[in-house]
């Protein structure tokens, strides 16, 4: 168990509906980090938080927004829902702003699946 | 930018045999090299890390990786498998002085390992 802890482990929905997927990182990391894992693209980094700002930027869709909460647990918000967008999503956080010698880790990640 | 190819997409093997899997990278930078595992419906652990000084690198599990800066290879090796070895992995690389969180990722490698 990496202490990190995703809700809902599975989610199917409708296109074009909107989806919220939450992480709450290890107790005391202040980064959080949300990945993509698709059979088309692999796994890709979609954006990390940092105590609550926005700190890095990835491949993220503009229908994607995530933000990350006073408690520090951070949410990825999926809109205009696409069956490309079907996947699985990971989140992984790290104690700082994620240094060289800073390792993150995983949640088990949210199984998303549009229909 | 940083790119990761995992040569091979699966490896069957018999159970004590050794295995490689192949992970080169193309980066501009120096990098930081990560090799993680994926076990049926969970996260990604970590199985090993290089950062700096020894270029063969032990990890959990009985594993090891040997970065070769000339050839861009960081290949993972394990003596003798066993069943419970099977799973995905996934080699990984982001730019040296970096956030580790923020990953660049291959495609993976399904390793199988028969009895």
């Amino acid at each position: 168990d990496s202490g990190v802890t995703q809700t809902p482990k599975h989610l199917i929905t409708a296109t074009g509906q909107r989806v919220t997927l939450r992480c709450s990182p290890r107790s005391g990391d202040l980064s959080v980090y949300w990945y993509q894992q698709s059979l088309d693209q692999g796994l890709q980094f979609l954006i990390q938080y940092y105590n609550g700002e926005e700190r890095a930027k990835g491949n993220i869709l503009e229908r994607f927004s995530a933000q990350q909460f006073p408690d520090l647990h951070s949410e990825l918000n999926l809109s205009s829902l696409e069956l490309g967008d079907s996947a699985l999503y990971f989140c992984a956080s790290s104690p700082n702003r994620g240094g060289p010698q800073t390792e993150a880790f995983f949640g088990q990640g949210t199984r998303l699946t549009v229909v | 930018a940083q790119s990761v190819t995992q040569l091979d997409s699966q490896v069957p093997v018999f159970e004590e045999a050794p295995v490689e899997l192949r992970c080169n990278y193309s980066s501009s930078v120096s990098v930081y090299l990560f090799w993680y595992v994926q076990y049926p419906n969970q996260g990604l652990q970590l199985l090993l890390k290089y950062l700096s000084g020894s270029t063969l690198v032990k990890g959990i599990n009985g594993f090891e990786a040997e970065f070769n800066k000339s050839q861009t290879s960081f290949h993972l090796r394990k003596p003798s498998v066993h069943i419970s070895d099977t799973a995905e992995y996934f080699c990984a690389v982001t730019r040296r002085g970096s956030t580790l969180g923020r990953l660049y990722f291959g495609r993976g490698t399904q390793l199988t390992v028969w009895p």
